[in-house]
């Protein structure tokens, strides 16, 4: 099956700092990429839509300056949380779309971001 | 009201037992509804998929869909200790790279 990976698996990092997540289709190419941010005992809630080359769409109440997406390549977006603050703190998860059926989104195995 | 509800849980059954996990919708345009299992600190991982309404059967797993009723449901057969993970039910329309809207997930815990 397609594999979806993801780095770092875990981040701590100081308020104020930045930190970048990557999102990686390792066996097919990626024509749409979603970021979902996921807090303890919830859903996933989209943050984002991006394709490859374009800019990103962002959902309602998700700021764009502060969670910047780039989707570089078919195969590899970008999630950077600028001067993270510790509300930041929360599992990103990137899933990405071979374009071939609506359902066929596969996930990667997520990003743990704590912020002191 | 909530695009999607699904109830939380937790649900604890034991080993062996059959479970039910549903979900209802209020957005008659879902064409494509999605069972997701996630183990705790990883990514949702597909485990079924229907298009429209209609049963769909894998192995253990039987996923059916009512659009009549706006209901969806995974039933779990000879559930084992390894089904323990949250499951999450999602639905998208009818386009490619359509965004898919979640439940809650439910959490389940299958014991010895």
């Amino acid at each position: 099956g397609a594999v979806v990976s993801q780095h770092p698996s875990r981040v701590i990092c100081k308020s104020g700092t930045s930190v970048k997540i990557e999102c990686r289709s390792l066996d097919f190419q990626a024509t749409t990429m979603f970021w979902y941010r996921q807090f303890p005992k919830k859903s996933l809630m989209l943050m984002a839509t991006s394709n490859e080359g374009s800019k990103a769409t962002y959902e309602q109440g998700v700021e764009k300056d502060k969670f910047l997406i780039n989707h570089a390549s078919l195969t590899l977006s970008t999630l950077t949380v600028t001067s993270a603050h510790p509300e930041d703190s929360s599992f990103y998860i990137c899933s990405a779309d071979s374009g071939r059926t609506p359902f066929e989104q596969y996930f990667g195995p997520g990003t743990r971001l704590t912020v002191t | 009201q909530k695009e999607v509800e699904q109830d939380p849980g937790p649900l604890s059954v034991p080993e062996g037992a059959i479970v039910s996990l549903n979900c209802t919708y209020s957005n008659s345009a879902f064409q494509y509804f999605m069972w997701y299992r996630q183990y705790s600190r990883k990514g949702p991982e597909l485990l079924m998929y229907t298009y429209s309404s209609g049963n769909k059967e894998d192995g253990r797993f039987t996923a059916q869909v009512d659009k009549s009723s706006k209901y969806i449901s995974l039933f779990i057969r000879d559930s084992q200790p390894s089904d323990s993970a949250t499951y999450l039910c999602a639905m998208t329309g009818t386009g490619t790279a359509s965004k898919l809207t979640f439940g809650t997930g439910t959490r389940l815990q299958v014991t010895l």
